[in-house]
């Protein structure tokens, strides 16, 4: 079956680079996902990968996959205050209905 | 408002009572929702509509919980004889399609206390 798994916690300071990490178990994962949490609101989709690409860049966001060891990464650079939230690594596939798994989340602390 | 409302935001119950919770998702989307979010368990999947059925109930915990969709539009979600293990939060996301890649927009979910 699908499993996403992820660390629960990370600290930076501010103005460091932050990388989330997650692993998936499914090999025919389509799309991988990361979305953000800010406190008291649902989440928003972050940045999203296909899985026939290595890396993808936007901003300060880059995601890396690595499909030989089912690794996904979130890259934030120049990390800001404003960036601390929880973000979730979610999967799925194409066809059939589209349902994303999402790990447990990483609860990003920045400080000042 | 545009974003996906759900309500109420916040419920406290006791237990062996009946809860509902309502979703009213983004006007056009077809794909609708439910996953439940419980303290370091991330986000369990419920159960999926397309338009007004729901092809994957497959996450639904017990068959004291259940959902409905009507008119393509809103939905319910409804907690029978409430346990202590069923307080949580719980999310309804809607996509444009179901069955191709189509961004999830959340809610702000309905915080469930069931004492």
């Amino acid at each position: 079956g699908e499993d996403v798994e992820q660390s629960l916690f990370l600290s930076v300071r501010e103005g460091d680079s932050s990388v989330i990490n997650c692993t998936y178990t499914d090999s025919s994962s389509t799309y991988l996902y990361w979305y953000k949490q800010e406190p008291g609101a649902g989440l928003q989709l972050l940045t999203y990968i296909f899985s026939n690409m290595d890396m993808k860049q936007d901003q300060r966001l880059t995601v890396l996959l690595n499909k030989k060891d089912k690794h996904l990464s979130l890259r934030i650079a120049d990390t800001q205050t404003g960036d601390s939230a929880i973000y979730f690594c979610a999967e799925s596939m194409a066809g059939g209905s589209y349902i994303p798994t999402f790990g447990r989340g990483t609860s990003l602390i920045v400080h000042p | 408002g545009a974003g996906v409302s759900q309500s109420p935001s916040n419920k406290v119950t006791e237990k062996g009572k009946d809860v509902e919770l309502r979703c009213d998702p983004i006007s056009g989307h077809t794909a609708l929702y439910w996953y439940r979010q419980s303290l370091g368990q991330g986000l369990e999947f419920l159960i999926y509509f397309q338009g007004n059925s729901a092809p994957d109930k497959s996450g639904l915990p017990s068959d004291r919980f259940s959902a409905e969709r009507t008119g393509g539009s809103v939905s319910t979600l409804t907690i029978q004889r409430t346990q202590q293990e069923d307080s949580a939060v719980y999310l309804c996301a809607s996509s444009f399609s179901g069955n191709v890649f189509g961004e999830l927009f959340f809610g702000e979910g309905s915080r469930l206390t069931v004492l």
